[in-house]
């Protein structure tokens, strides 16, 4: 069975800093590893996704993940945060099948 | 080039009330998947289904929840009975395809309120 750990429910980062939310999974098979965007009152926007291709994948607005089996981790990042960029953000896992297994969120606030 | 469209978009149903949430997929797309989220938590799969057909219900509650996919028409999300502990945002996706099923694409979700 999958299970999703989002590390840290809450994250602020200042404007123009690093942005990094943990996303660690347990799959019994090679997983599809997938990160989502939920804007306020609004559904879920896929950022990227990972179907065993390059384990560094590119997503939209400059979002990032790499995937790393010896850790079982699917890190998100941005080099630079915007304001626009809070939301929360969502880890999901898919064992090749239908049931996306999603992990609790984790709220991004950005500072000024 | 519409997305999955879901209405309502909010719903507000009193106790023993029915609810029906709708769901449209993106066009060409036939695999309709409904997920809940809880306050607080994550998406729960609850059920998928294809056109006339209920593949896997194995994430529905047991009794007052059911779904159905016509071969004309939405995806109807059906909760009967409402109890408090049913207030949730629920969250309809769709996939082209059967091999590509973790591929989903997600609708706006409605959230339903039961007073």
């Amino acid at each position: 069975a999958q299970s999703v750990t989002q590390l840290g429910s809450h994250v602020s980062v200042s404007e123009g800093a690093l942005v990094l939310l943990r996303c660690n999974y347990s799959s019994s098979v090679p997983p599809y590893l997938f990160w989502y965007v939920q804007y306020p009152n609004q559904g879920l926007q896929l950022l990227l996704k990972y179907t065993s291709a390059a384990t560094l994948v590119k997503g939209i607005n400059d979002f990032e993940a790499e995937f790393k089996k010896s850790e079982t981790s699917f890190h998100l990042t941005k080099p630079s945060a915007h304001m626009s960029d809070a939301a929360e953000y969502f880890c999901a896992v898919s064992d090749n099948d239908y049931k996306l297994s999603f992990g609790a969120g984790t709220t991004v606030t950005v500072r000024a | 080039n519409a997305g999955v469209m879901q209405n309502p978009r909010h719903l507000v149903r009193r106790r023993g009330q029915e609810a029906r949430l709708r769901c449209s997929p993106m066009k060409g797309h036939s695999h309709v998947y409904w997920y809940r989220q809880l306050p607080e938590e994550g998406l729960k799969f609850m059920v998928y289904l294809q056109k006339e057909n209920i593949i896997d219900e194995s994430g529905m509650p047991k009794e007052r929840f059911s779904a159905e996919f016509p071969k004309e028409g939405p995806s109807i999300l059906r909760i009967q009975q409402v109890v408090r502990g049913d207030s949730a945002a629920y969250f309809c996706a769709s996939s082209p395809s059967s091999d590509r099923a973790y591929e989903q694409y997600f609708g706006p979700g409605t959230r339903l309120t039961v007073t």
